[in-house]
């Protein structure tokens, strides 16, 4: 079956733009998760989604980072003014449900570079 | 609050030489512990998972993990690289309770010589 897909795969901006990153998770799958992923960095926690339930934004970095998740499936990242150090890839990852024995499964990234 | 630590941040190893990546975790309840693989320009890919039962499990491309309650540990292990395993591996520990819980380890970058 389909995986996670993530677009565009790769975005250049300018500072100080808007950008918007989408993730189509895997159908059926409740959970979904942002991360992102600086140059030969791991991997920073930004935001998650379960169901209905308020998503846990507690790693955005900044009032700038938002993110949304329409009809409990496609959620899309949206970054504001966008500065030099936003650049990194952006990971998806959905799962089956909240329980932590459920793996996550990845997307391929979208690539942020802001110049 | 759990927390995940992987000592080697690279290791670069011979072709066809075992390989060992470690990884320590602290959690002060049950925990599910997962290895991902990151090749390049591509995201994760789960290698293995500890769920419950045999300590031992064995995943994709040869890799095994043992899990050691009494160290907190979740080694990764493969008795003969190839240069295709070349990438970034990271441990993973998660546990039910409410919310986010999942954490990533920093990552280990293992490059396989030839």
């Amino acid at each position: 079956g389909a995986g996670v897909s993530q677009s565009p795969s790769n975005k250049v901006t300018e500072k100080g733009k808007d950008v918007e990153l989408r993730c189509d998770p895997i159908s059926g799958h409740t959970a979904l998760y942002w991360y992102r992923q600086s140059l030969g960095q791991g991997l920073e926690f930004l935001i998650y989604f379960q169901g209905n339930s308020a998503p846990d934004k507690s790693g955005l970095p900044s009032d700038r980072f938002s993110a949304e998740r329409t009809g409990g499936s496609v959620s899309t990242l949206t970054i504001q003014r966008t500065q030099q150090e936003d650049s990194a890839v952006y990971l998806c990852a959905s799962s089956l449900g909240a329980r932590g024995s459920y793996e996550q499964y990845f997307g391929p990234g979208t690539r942020l570079t802001v110049t | 609050a759990q927390s995940v630590t992987q000592l080697d941040s690279q290791v670069p190893v011979f072709e066809e030489a075992p390989v060992e990546l470690r990884c320590n975790y602290s959690s002060s309840v049950s925990v599910y512990l997962f290895w991902y693989v990151q090749y390049p320009n591509q995201g994760l890919q789960l290698l293995l998972k500890y769920l419950s039962g045999s300590t031992l499990v064995k995943g994709i491309n040869g890799f095994e993990a043992e899990f050691n309650k009494s160290q907190t540990s979740f080694h990764l292990r493969k008795p003969s690289v190839h240069i295709s395993d070349t990438a970034e591996y990271f441990c993973a520990v998660s546990d039910d309770n409410y919310g986010q819980n999942f954490v990533f380890g920093p990552g280990t970058r293992l490059s396989v010589l030839p």
